[in-house]
């Protein structure tokens, strides 16, 4: 039981490349969500994906796309890579129950730098 | 809006002194609460939830937090401070936004234990 995994754990790009940042979760969960960290400003979410098939925007979306390939992936594009993107890359999932104290449950974290 | 906020973004203490790292929420209804603490290059791992069942809330490592509605605090205590709980910890509150329960993050509090 792996819980939630990230790859890569390192990126480095320069202005202008695209990649995906990908995450799994082996728990069943429904929900899965995309963070960024920025020193001193605690996560930010930027997507979240309520249940398969379904995604929506959070906090800070601009520059970033997500997919939820199915239930267990959920992965994160950027397609134009800027300066202003660097950052460490959290994917969370949790069960979903909306009714309940629903606890996320976190990955290890992608640290990308934009040049 | 709910949101919260941490006071003091960084707090030092000596081996085996008290730990108090402070939050302190907004919110129009009844907050659930979260800390997690983030260990260096790592994810970010859940200490405790409130979630409204009892206001003294113990969690892993040794670590507990009172919800004062009075006060609209959920400070994080520890006894004695181990060199193993140097940290950031982030406080959270969990809403129910859209088609999911989404967490808003303090700012993070950045935990010394001195020797």
């Amino acid at each position: 039981n792996a819980g939630v995994t990230q790859t890569p754990k390192f990126q480095v790009l320069k202005t202008g490349q695209s990649m995906t940042l990908q995450c799994a979760q082996d728990m069943n969960h429904n929900s899965m969500y995309w963070y960024r960290q920025d020193p001193g400003m605690g996560l930010r979410l930027i997507y979240y994906s309520a249940s398969e098939g379904t995604t929506d925007k959070g906090e800070v979306p601009n520059g970033y796309n997500v997919s939820r390939l199915n239930k267990r992936e959920f992965s994160l594009r950027l397609e134009s890579a800027a300066p202003s993107q660097t950052s460490v890359y959290f994917c969370a999932s949790s069960v979903g129950d909306r009714g309940s104290t629903d606890t996320q449950y976190f990955g290890p974290g992608t640290r990308l730098t934009v040049l | 809006a709910q949101s919260v906020t941490q006071l003091g973004s960084h707090v030092s203490v000596s081996e085996g002194a008290l730990v108090l790292l402070r939050c302190n929420y907004s919110s129009s209804v009844p907050p659930y609460l979260f800390w997690y603490v983030q260990y260096p290059n790592q994810g970010l791992q859940l200490l405790l939830k409130y979630t409204s069942a009892a206001t003294l809330v113990k969690g892993i490592n040794g670590f507990e937090a009172e919800f004062k509605k009075s006060e609209t605090s959920f400070h994080l205590t520890k006894p004695s401070a181990h060199m193993s709980d140097a940290a950031e910890y982030f406080c959270a509150v969990s809403r129910l936004r859209g088609s999911a329960r989404q967490l808003t993050f303090g700012s993070g509090t950045q935990l010394t234990v001195l020797p």
